[in-house]
């Protein structure tokens, strides 16, 4: 059973760079395994990707993001990373990683972790 | 950018009530379509992948159909567990997109 989790700051000053860490563990990794991602849900609305990785470092982001957005992996530690720079109060949100089976849909997700960009 | 439009927002039936979501793509996505059940508190979890087939552990009762541009989600006998937020997402030459989600209540 592959497990997902997140770790981070839980609060980032406005125009700073919110960072978070995926740790995932488990099932053994199989090329199944090999793509990763990022979701966010502000507090009560919806669900927003944000963008994914491949294991190569082949990298997808959301158009709407794209300008602010570096996700990175590192297999050898069994982490993928997500900066996320000049955040404003509209990027408080729980952030979920998760993981794209085959690069299709989300079959495994972290538990979220909440952060929030205040001063 | 493909948009991703469910219809309606929220929905309020009874136990036993054969309920239906609808989700429509800006532009067509093929089968590339999977439903997603969101709980309170915790993260989305799977209930359909490439528009119509039934994820693994997920009860029966959960069904998908359409292709293209237009897509459903139907829970044929609804049961007090249901009670929760519905999400199709589109997922279509690496690019992922969700919709604003269906709130399901039970009467």
């Amino acid at each position: 059973q592959l497990q997902l989790q997140e770790s981070g700051p839980g609060l980032v000053k406005p125009s700073e760079t919110l960072s978070l860490t995926c740790t995932f563990s488990g099932a053994s990794i199989s090329r199944t395994s090999f793509y990763w991602g990022w979701i966010r849900q502000p507090p009560g609305k919806g669900l927003e990707w944000i963008g994914s990785i491949y294991y190569s470092g082949n990298t997808y982001y959301n158009p709407s993001l794209k300008s602010r957005v570096t996700i990175s992996v590192d297999m050898s530690k069994n982490q993928f990373s997500l900066n996320l720079s000049s955040v404003t109060a509209a990027d408080t949100a729980v952030y979920y990683c998760a993981r794209p089976r085959g690069g299709s849909i989300f079959d495994y997700w972290g538990q979220g972790t909440l952060v929030t960009v205040s001063s | 950018d493909i948009q991703m439009t469910q219809s309606p927002s929220t929905l309020s039936a009874s136990v036993g009530d054969r309920v239906t979501i609808t989700c429509r793509a800006s532009q067509s996505i093929s089968s590339w379509l999977a439903w997603y059940q969101q709980k309170p508190g915790k993260a989305p979890k799977v209930l359909i992948y490439k528009a119509s087939s039934l994820e693994s552990g997920v009860p029966s009762r959960f069904s998908g159909s359409g292709s293209g541009t237009e897509f459903t989600l139907t829970i044929s006998s609804l049961q007090p567990d249901d009670s929760a937020t519905y999400y199709c997402q589109q997922y279509n030459s690496y690019s992922w997109t969700f919709g604003q989600g269906t709130k399901v209540e039970i009467k």
